[in-house]
């Protein structure tokens, strides 16, 4: 199985709700990813988890709050959203952090009203 | 991380042979030269990694000269299924700890 897989697809929030992006992967990766993605733009990192431990945070504002509660399974939680944080979250997963091949899931195409 | 130079667009006919070239001239010693492609409203997806010379899988191959300041993703016998943005990326792995940089990317257009 080398897939990673996302949910919810789709998700519509308004700026004063709480949800949460999911991620799971059946690799045996110890390594996962979240990026941002804008329209037309590339992908930009924004946290890495190595071995269950956040181990990079690309200065993201704190309205976005990963967790990863086990090896296979990465949340990224949201709060309190702007509008410009409309955008594809894509999670990804590697097997350590010490390798450039990295496996993308489809995405979560979040908009924030 | 090296910074990476690719041409924003090209075009091309189906069954032609497609090179993308990728400048890196500031490229360090521990650097790789990895390559993406990312299909509309997906997740990219790694195609192919290499240090030095040439390196070849079942669906490109990169060349990489001596001097390592450029390399060429070669996509032999284009489709129309190859449309897609091409990323270039250069890092350590062991280095940078899987922090991939994506640059602005090359988007392929593929023609019948």
């Amino acid at each position: 199985d080398t897939e990673v897989t996302q949910t919810p697809k789709h998700l519509v929030m308004g700026m004063t709700n709480k949800k949460s992006l999911k991620c799971e992967q059946h690799m045996g990766h110890r390594a996962m990813y979240w990026y941002k993605q804008k329209a037309k733009k590339p992908p930009e990192l924004m946290f890495v988890y190595s071995y269950e431990k956040l181990s990079i945070n690309e200065s993201v504002p704190s309205r976005f709050s990963p967790e990863c509660p086990n090896s296979s399974l990465l949340n990224l939680h949201l709060h309190a959203l702007q509008p410009e944080d409309s955008a594809l979250y894509l999670c990804a997963s590697s097997q350590g952090p010490d390798s450039y091949e990295q496996y993308f899931g489809p995405g979560t195409r979040l908009t924030v009203t | 991380l090296a910074k990476t130079t690719q041409p924003i667009s090209m075009d091309s006919y189906e069954g032609q042979e497609v090179n993308i070239t990728c400048s890196h001239n500031n490229i360090a010693t521990n650097d790789y030269i990895t390559w993406y492609q990312q299909f509309p409203s997906q997740g990219p997806r790694f195609i192919i990694q290499g240090y030095k010379t040439k390196v070849t899988n079942e669906v490109a191959s990169l060349f990489i000269p001596a001097d390592r300041k450029s390399s060429t993703l070669s996509l032999p016998r284009v489709s129309l299924s190859d449309t897609a943005v091409y990323y270039c990326l250069v890092g350590a792995p062991r280095l940078d700890t899987g922090k991939l940089i994506f640059g602005q990317g090359t988007t392929l257009q593929v023609k019948p």
